[in-house]
């Protein structure tokens, strides 16, 4: 049973255009809420998070919007860059541990 | 300040032995989490170490162990090894305390023969 699911497995965009990455849960007890990138061969790089206390977070060109009623997080990249391509991993955890639930990524490709 | 260190970075190894991976988390970090990244599995959680103890642990059998050093490196081991366990293994370390983004390292690539 996957708690935390990014149904698109790809997404293509224009550089210079707004990126939207998607991502929903299903574990009501998530409270806190981070994306990842992912470049082949690396490990996963912190972007942004973001607590259930708030429902939006911004960080330069990253910013998280979370919506619990739905159990919808999404992360906006404005304007996408080249160098944004790699893959986007949203993970949660619940009670302030240290313990990820990541799904399963969404490869973002950015078109000069 | 120094990342995440992991090493091997690739390991080979073939069916039935053991192997241990190594973290070094970034100076002053407690907390070591390993998770394994396969294609069919996603990343998934195998536990985490605080203070030289286990504080959460996955889904995992019990040939999965690891232990964490008085400085807070961590070493994870895989015994009897299975074709399944190829996969990239991470190493991810944070601060104490809540909600504290993990920081991750290149990872260890292990292959099973």
């Amino acid at each position: 049973d996957q708690q935390v699911k990014q149904n698109s497995p790809s997404l293509s965009v224009q550089e210079g255009r707004i990126s939207i990455l998607n991502c929903d849960y299903t574990n009501s007890m998530f409270d806190y809420f981070l994306w990842y990138k992912k470049y082949p061969a690396e490990g996963p790089t912190f972007l942004i998070s973001i607590s259930s206390i708030k429902d939006k977070n911004e960080d330069g060109r990253f910013t998280v919007f979370l919506n619990k009623s739905a159990k919808h997080l999404s992360l906006h990249i404005v304007p996408s860059q080249p160098g944004d391509s790699a893959v986007y991993f949203c993970a949660a955890s619940a009670n302030a541990g240290n313990m990820l639930t990541f799904g399963g990524g969404t490869r973002l490709m950015v078109k000069p | 300040k120094a990342g995440v260190t992991q090493t091997p970075r690739y390991l080979i190894k073939t069916r039935g032995q053991q192997v241990t991976l190594s973290c070094s988390p970034i100076s002053g970090h407690r907390s070591v989490s390993w998770y394994q990244q396969t294609p069919g599995q996603g990343l998934q959680f195998l536990f985490e170490y605080f203070s030289e103890t286990q504080r959460n642990k996955g889904n995992f059998p019990g040939r999965f162990s690891g232990r964490q050093f008085s400085n807070s490196r961590s070493e994870m081991n895989v015994s009897t090894l299975e074709l399944g366990d190829s996969a990239l293994y991470l190493c991810a370390s944070s601060l104490q305390g809540a909600n504290n983004e993990q920081f991750f390292g290149p990872g260890t690539r292990l292959t099973v023969l």
